[in-house]
């Protein structure tokens, strides 16, 4: 089946500092949703993307919707604490149907 | 609006017990969802709905069941719970409307089998 591969899959990081992490498709996607993860919550959406080259920011968050519609890219600028959690990516090739990357885990430094 | 809200929160059950597990959403969505999410693991789908009366299978299907009778309710059925359906299950809802769409997810619901 389709899958999709987020990395890292963790990282600690100093409060303050900016995080990337990306996601990559084996197949072309026709939105890209970002979502974080509390423990003992459920996932809630940040960022939504629809269209090849589509850049959108949210507060400190910016995302991409990779040139190739196989690949999205999350961005947090000057970490928190509180941004501590985990990330997923979520794909929709074309129907109802989203598939979830594996989730790349934050840990912040203060 | 409450959103996705899902019960029970918590449940232990035997191997071979069967339970449902219940969502709903008062946001007149059309698109429901159950997915189950494993350490480790990203979020599954289990099975999905487009709409009232209209079901069909997600990636990981077997052992469940579902219905959608209504737009606000879509209940997952566990028919003969079994040690590897012991997970976290999240119920999600989702709309679409001039070419964005989005999707909500309930707080979940912990399932433990013995």
């Amino acid at each position: 089946g389709q899958q999709l591969n987020q990395s890292p899959q963790s990282m600690f990081i100093q409060e303050g500092e900016d995080v990337s992490m990306n996601c990559t498709s084996s197949s072309i996607f026709n939105t890209w949703l970002w979502y974080k993860q509390d423990p003992g919550e459920g996932p809630v959406l940040l960022i939504a993307l629809y269209k090849a080259g589509e850049l959108t920011s949210n507060g400190r968050l910016t995302a991409q919707f990779g040139i190739t519609r196989k690949d999205s890219f999350l961005n947090i600028s000057a970490s928190i604490p509180s941004d501590v959690g985990i990330y997923f990516c979520a794909g929709r090739p074309g129907t109802y149907k989203y598939i979830f990357g594996t989730g790349t885990r934050l840990k912040v430094l203060a | 609006n409450a959103g996705v809200t899902q019960t029970p929160k918590f449940q232990v059950l035997k191997t071979g017990q069967s339970m449902t597990l219940q969502c709903a959403q008062d946001m007149n969505h059309e698109y429901m969802s159950w997915y189950r999410q494993d350490p480790g693991m990203g979020l599954r789908l289990i099975h999905y709905s487009v709409g009232a009366g209209i079901t069909d299978q997600g990636e990981v299907p077997n052992g469940y069941n579902v219905s959608r009778s209504t737009t606000e309710d879509f209940p997952l059925r566990l028919l003969s719970a079994a040690p590897s359906q012991t997970s976290v299950y999240f119920c999600a809802s989702s709309y679409s409307t001039g070419g964005s769409e989005t999707q909500y997810f309930g707080p979940g619901t912990r399932l433990l089998v013995l």
